[in-house]
């Protein structure tokens, strides 16, 4: 059980074009959804927290109107690069937490390769 | 702000010894603390996890310890094996939200045959 799966895992985009990356808890129902960039060799970096039905909340640093996250539904959340840059490039990883459970635990997507040329 | 230090940065170890990471954290509200493993190119795999109302737990080679007074934490793997070789990060919830982590810089394990 909780799993979640990441959509795509690996894109090759141009510059100035936007990207869509799509985070789905597959057999359970995830209160919250977190979204991390990761450049190699290094930890994982929170953006945002996303809550189903409401804004996500952007860590500092973090543009909102460039990273746009949708959390429409209690097993989808959606970030979207915009304009994406070369600078852009690196792995974004997703995860979920249980709805309802006294956990606090995360479980992270598989993560989506972005390559801006 | 709250962070989260790891040490070391990289550790290298002959199969069959034990490893050792240690983690400090800076916020005194952080009451539970995961550990992932994460191999190259893959997603974090949550190996083991402890809560602030336990001061060790153990899951067969793997072990965790939590000294809150002085806000450690570590990870203890015994009769490490090759395939125990990958980065591993320690986290710490943050009191800005209930399920927010930060992350430790990470460890990177080599297990030598």
């Amino acid at each position: 059980g909780a799993v979640v799966s990441q959509h795509p895992s690996r894109v090759i985009c141009k510059s100035g074009t936007s990207v869509k990356i799509e985070c789905r808890s597959l057999d359970f129902q995830a209160t919250t959804m977190f979204w991390y960039r990761q450049f190699p060799k290094q930890s994982l970096m929170l953006m945002a927290t996303s809550n189903e039905g409401s804004k996500a909340t952007y860590e500092q640093g973090v543009e909102k109107d460039k990273f746009l996250i949708n959390h429409a539904s209690l097993t989808l959340s959606t970030l979207t690069v915009t304009s994406a840059h070369p600078e852009d490039s690196s792995f974004y990883i997703c995860s979920a937490s249980l709805k309802g459970a006294s956990t606090d635990t995360q479980y992270f997507g598989p993560g989506t390769r972005l390559t801006v040329l | 702000g709250e962070n989260v230090e790891q040490h070391p940065s990289t550790l290298s170890v002959q199969e069959g010894d034990s490893a050792v990471i240690k983690c400090t954290y800076s916020d005194s509200a952080s009451n539970y603390f995961p550990w992932y493993k994460q191999e190259l190119g893959k997603r974090p795999q949550l190996i083991i996890d402890i809560r602030s109302n336990v001061g060790e737990k153990k899951d067969q080679r793997i072990a965790v310890t939590l000294n809150k007074t002085a806000k450690h934490f570590s990870l203890h793997i015994t009769e490490t094996q090759p395939e125990d070789s990958a980065v591993y990060f320690c986290a710490a919830t943050s009191r800005s939200g209930t399920y927010k982590y930060i992350f430790g810089t990470g460890t990177r394990l080599k297990v030598l045959a």
